[in-house]
């Protein structure tokens, strides 16, 4: 079984300021993780991806990540918000192997004040 | 281009109607998936397939029906018994495998009148 617990359905950060998205995520093995965005009226799109190479995960437009094994946790970070950064933002657990099922968390709304 | 293509992008339907959604992909992926999107819910799974000819129940999958005869196709047929029909609907598709990630269609936005 696979679940994924996004921490704050809303957060609203000042332009220039740190950005961070919480997410848990509950899995039997060692699951596949990801961050998606979603700006209004747009599909989704990747922002990064943990592979197991390497804890630390950079992505798209400066976002990163970062997966902590004893805290199941991936949280999502960026050092300076930017107004284009406003959208809701999703994380996402997958089965590794066999069928594999795609999880998404409720999604967080990030807003941007100028 | 390859990509999901989702079709059509606005439906309306009278109430007790079943209509059937459309989903294909030319990127030859395995596996494909349908998700139901409401505000503040998230992406919640109706239905996956893996290979052809064979699909699995999400967590939303009652009202709902698929196929997959195709790789490249899975439709979804929302069905008269789905009691709260209108929503956005997403088509999804990933290579089969590990830290493999789900491209997304632009999407579906179902209203039964």
């Amino acid at each position: 079984a696979q679940s994924v617990t996004q921490l704050d359905s809303h957060v609203s950060v000042s332009e220039g300021t740190p950005v961070l998205l919480r997410c848990n995520y509950s899995s039997s093995y060692s699951p596949s993780l990801f961050w998606y965005v979603q700006h209004p009226n747009k599909g989704l799109q990747l922002l990064l991806k943990y592979t197991s190479a390497a804890t630390l995960v950079k992505g798209i437009n400066g976002f990163e990540a970062e997966f902590k094994k004893s805290e199941t946790s991936f949280h999502l970070t960026k050092p300076s918000a930017h107004m284009s950064d406003a959208a809701e933002y999703f994380c996402v657990v997958s089965s590794p192997w066999g069928y594999q099922k795609v999880t998404f968390g409720i999604g967080t709304k990030l807003q941007v004040i100028p | 281009d390859g990509g999901i293509t989702q079709s059509p992008k606005y439906l309306f339907r009278k109430e007790g109607q079943n209509v059937t959604l459309s989903c294909e992909q030319n990127l030859n992926h395995d596996a494909m998936y349908w998700y139901r999107q409401d505000p503040g819910q998230g992406l919640r799974l109706i239905y996956y397939s893996q290979i052809v000819n064979d699909f699995q129940k999400g967590d939303i999958a009652e009202g709902y029906s698929v196929s997959r005869e195709k790789k490249e196709s899975f439709p979804l047929t929302v069905t008269s018994a789905q009691k709260n029909p209108t929503a956005f609907y997403l088509c999804a598709s990933k290579v089969a495998g590990m830290n493999t990630e789900a491209f997304f269609g632009q999407g579906t936005r179902l209203t039964v009148v």
